[in-house]
């Protein structure tokens, strides 16, 4: 089955700069790829996510890209700001299932 | 629109003791429903999830068991509690290959 691996477990990061959060997956049959941000004591929502016929996307600070060949996909945030402190997971959908199978999550902190 | 509620919002029970968490749905039919928990400061680990009435896969063994008694109504039982079953119990709907949309969550205690 579908496996997710998500790097870094923590990244802190100082106001302004940017973030970088990689994912990488195993079924090559995976098609859809959704990032969330959970914020502390609070539910999973979803901020971006991608297709797999799509390199790219990018919405104002946020932007996702895709390898398919390679199996990974990443999180970018530029222009950190304290508010972007949360914890993220990356998930890649099941090819046989259509579930979604998650990443362990990271911590971002961002210091003003 | 789509909306899902979970309750109760926090419980605190002892250990040995029954527990009933319960999901509805609202603005859909028919949605796959799932469970997760999360450890203090942990990952999304996905107990179960169904994709109908009755319809009930396990991800996980344990002391946990599922139940779809209707199509937009999902309940997490046990029989008896452990220490370990602490955690934040989300509850979540989405369908194939699509983003899933998670409840607001209820925060178990064992002690």
């Amino acid at each position: 089955g579908e496996n997710v691996e998500q790097h870094p477990s923590t990244l802190s990061v100082q106001e302004g700069d940017s973030a970088v959060i990689k994912c990488t997956y195993s079924d090559s049959a995976s098609n859809y790829f959704p990032w969330y941000k959970q914020e502390l004591g609070k539910r999973p929502q979803l901020i971006i996510d991608i297709r797999s016929n799509v390199g790219e996307k990018k919405d104002q600070r946020i932007a996702v890209t895709l390898n398919k060949t390679a199996k990974h996909f990443s999180l970018h945030i530029t222009e950190t700001q304290p508010e972007d402190s949360a914890v993220y997971f990356c998930a890649a959908s099941s090819g046989s299932q259509g579930n979604l199978i998650f990443g362990k999550g990271t911590k971002l902190s961002v210091k003003p | 629109s789509q909306t899902i509620h979970q309750w109760p919002a926090t419980l605190v029970q002892p250990v040995g003791s029954p527990l009933s968490l319960e999901c509805t749905v609202e603005g859909t039919s028919n949605p796959n429903l799932y469970w997760y928990r999360q450890a203090a400061g942990r990952g999304l680990q996905l107990l179960f999830y169904s994709v109908g009435i009755g319809q009930i896969s396990s991800e996980v063994p344990q002391n946990l068991s599922a139940s779809r008694p209707q199509d937009r109504q999902f309940i997490l039982s046990s029989k008896k509690l452990l220490l370990s079953d602490s955690g934040f119990y989300l509850c979540a709907w989405g369908g194939w290959e699509t983003e899933q949309f998670f409840g607001p969550g209820t925060r178990l205690t064992v002690l």
